[in-house]
C-alpha cells in the first residue's frame, strides 16, 4: 500500500490567498483526520471524517478553514483567506473502523504564508 | 481536562547509552496509549499501542511500558539512527477517535 498521500508537500503563498491541501487516505480506511503541527502547540486535531461525513470540526480555528471529503479516496482542507499565523505543517491521517484504531499519517504539507 | 506531558523535552545520548523517555497522562478512562516516532520533515510513524497497566511491548531497541499514571519508552543501546522526536498520545473512553498528544521528546544519539 502506498500509505497516506498528501499534496503539495510545500506551499508558499501570500497573505490573503486561498490555499488548498489535498489528501488520499489508505484504501479501506473509514476515518480521515486533518491535523496541524507547530512547535508551540504540537499536533492539533482540526477535523475528522467517518465514511466521508464530518464528525467533529471543533478544532477548526475559524471560518477561514473548511474541509470536504467528496469520496472515500479524497479530502481537501481549504484556507481562505490565508494569514501568516496559519503557517504550520498540516498532516492528514487515516484509520480503520475498529475501536482505538491506529492512525497512520501522511508526509505532511509545509505551509508558509508570507 | 485530559492532558499528556512528555519529559524531557530534549535528550542527547552517546551511542550505546541506554535511557528512558517519560509520558505522564491525566486522561479520564484511558483506553489506549500510543507511541509514535517522527523524523524531521516526515509524518509521525506508529510504534506501539498499550491498552492496560502492566502491558509491555518491544521493537528492536525500544520497549514501551504502561502504568496507571505514565508510560515509559526505554531505549537500550541506542544507535544514531534512533535519533528522532518521540510522541505519545492517549485516547479516552469518551471519544475513541480523538488522540490527546504530548509535545514530544527530541532524542539525539551521537556516534
Amino acid at each position: 500500500d502506498a500509505g497516506v498521500i498528501q499534496s503539495p508537500r510545500h506551499e508558499v503563498t501570500e497573505m490573503g490567498q486561498e490555499v488548498t491541501l489535498r489528501c488520499k487516505p489508505i484504501s479501506g480506511h473509514d476515518y480521515l483526520f486533518w491535523y496541524r503541527q507547530t512547535m508551540m502547540r504540537g499536533l492539533e486535531l482540526l477535523i475528522y471524517f467517518n465514511n466521508n461525513v464530518p464528525i467533529d470540526d471543533s478544532g477548526m480555528p475559524e471560518d477561514r478553514f473548511s474541509a470536504k471529503m467528496p469520496n472515500a479516496s479524497f479530502s481537501t482542507l481549504k484556507i481562505q483567506p490565508s494569514e501568516p499565523r496559519d503557517s504550520a505543517v498540516y498532516f492528514c491521517a487515516s484509520s480503520g473502523a475498529g475501536l482505538w484504531e491506529t492512525q497512520y499519517f501522511g508526509p505532511g504539507t509545509r505551509l508558509l504564508v508570507l | 481536562e485530559d492532558q499528556v506531558t512528555q519529559s524531557p523535552e530534549a535528550l542527547r545520548l552517546q551511542e550505546g547509552e541506554s535511557s528512558s523517555l517519560n509520558c505522564s497522562y491525566t486522561v479520564s478512562g484511558l483506553r489506549g496509549l500510543f507511541w509514535y516516532r517522527q523524523d524531521p520533515g516526515k509524518g509521525p510513524e506508529f510504534l506501539f499501542t498499550l491498552y492496560s497497566a502492566g502491558e509491555e511491548k518491544e521493537k528492536e531497541r525500544l520497549k514501551a511500558t504502561l502504568t496507571k499514571k505514565e508510560s515509559f519508552l526505554h531505549i537500550t543501546a541506542p544507535k544514531p539512527e534512533d535519533s528522532a522526536t518521540y510522541l505519545c498520545a492517549g485516547i479516552n473512553a469518551g471519544n475513541n477517535r480523538k488522540l490527546i498528544w504530548g509535545l514530544g521528546t527530541s532524542l539525539a544519539v551521537n556516534p
